[in-house]
């Protein structure tokens, strides 16, 4: 069975600076993984992926993540904060083997202070 | 850009009606999700659909939900008879198999059970 654990409900960071919401992940082989963001009151929107290759992976809005084999992880990242960066993040994994259905954490929601 | 559209957006009915939620997917996703949403729980699929067969309902409380295709371009959700507890967002979501990619949310219909 495939799992994701979000540790931390919670994030805050001051505007401009690094932000990290972390994932760690369980999974049959190699991963599929996926970060999603949730603003309030609508869907959740797809930010980045990671299939293969590089471990760092870039995507929509600045963000970027790091995949670990050694320690399960697929942190998400960000060099310098926004306010409007806030919102409901969820990481996801996929077992190759199981293709098309995701298993999401339980949400890390980032607030961004000015 | 192609999006999900789920109807309707809010619904507020009382405890033993019927609810009916709809969504179309993206045209020429073969795959569709029904999450729902809430504080308690976080997200959790309820039913997953690949080329309209339905392929993993077993999220989905059987006695009173029921979830089905009756074509490529709209998926129902229906709550019958609807409870309180049932008060969440329900989310929709398409996506494909062949190539990885995340998938493409619907805005969700938020619903209150009274």
């Amino acid at each position: 069975a495939q799992s994701v654990a979000q540790p931390e409900d919670q994030v805050n960071v001051a505007e401009g600076n690094p932000l990290t919401v972390k994932c760690t992940y369980s999974v049959s082989g190699n991963p599929y993984l996926f970060w999603y963001v949730q603003y309030p009151n609508r869907g959740l929107q797809f930010l980045l992926k990671y299939i293969t290759g590089d471990n760092l992976v870039k995507g929509s809005y600045g963000f970027e993540a790091e995949f670990n084999k050694s320690q399960t992880s697929f942190h998400l990242k960000k060099p310098s904060a926004l306010v409007s960066d806030s919102a409901l993040y969820f990481c996801a994994v996929r077992d190759r083997t199981n293709a098309g259905k995701s298993t999401f954490g339980d949400g890390t929601t980032l607030t961004v202070k000015p | 850009d192609a999006r999900v559209t789920q109807t309707p957006r809010h619904k507020v009915t009382e405890m033993g009606q019927e609810v009916t939620m709809r969504c179309q997917p993206i045209l020429g996703h073969n795959t569709v999700f029904w999450y729902r949403q809430t504080m308690m729980q976080g997200l959790e699929l309820l039913a997953y659909f690949r080329n309209r067969a339905p392929l993993d309902d077993s999220g989905m409380p059987k006695d009173r939900f029921s979830a089905e295709m009756p074509d490529a371009t709209l998926a129902t959700l229906k709550i019958q008879p609807s409870e309180p507890r049932d008060s969440a967002v329900y989310f929709c979501a398409s996506g494909l198999v062949r190539g990885v990619v995340g998938y493409t949310f619907g805005s969700g219909t938020r619903l209150t059970v009274v």
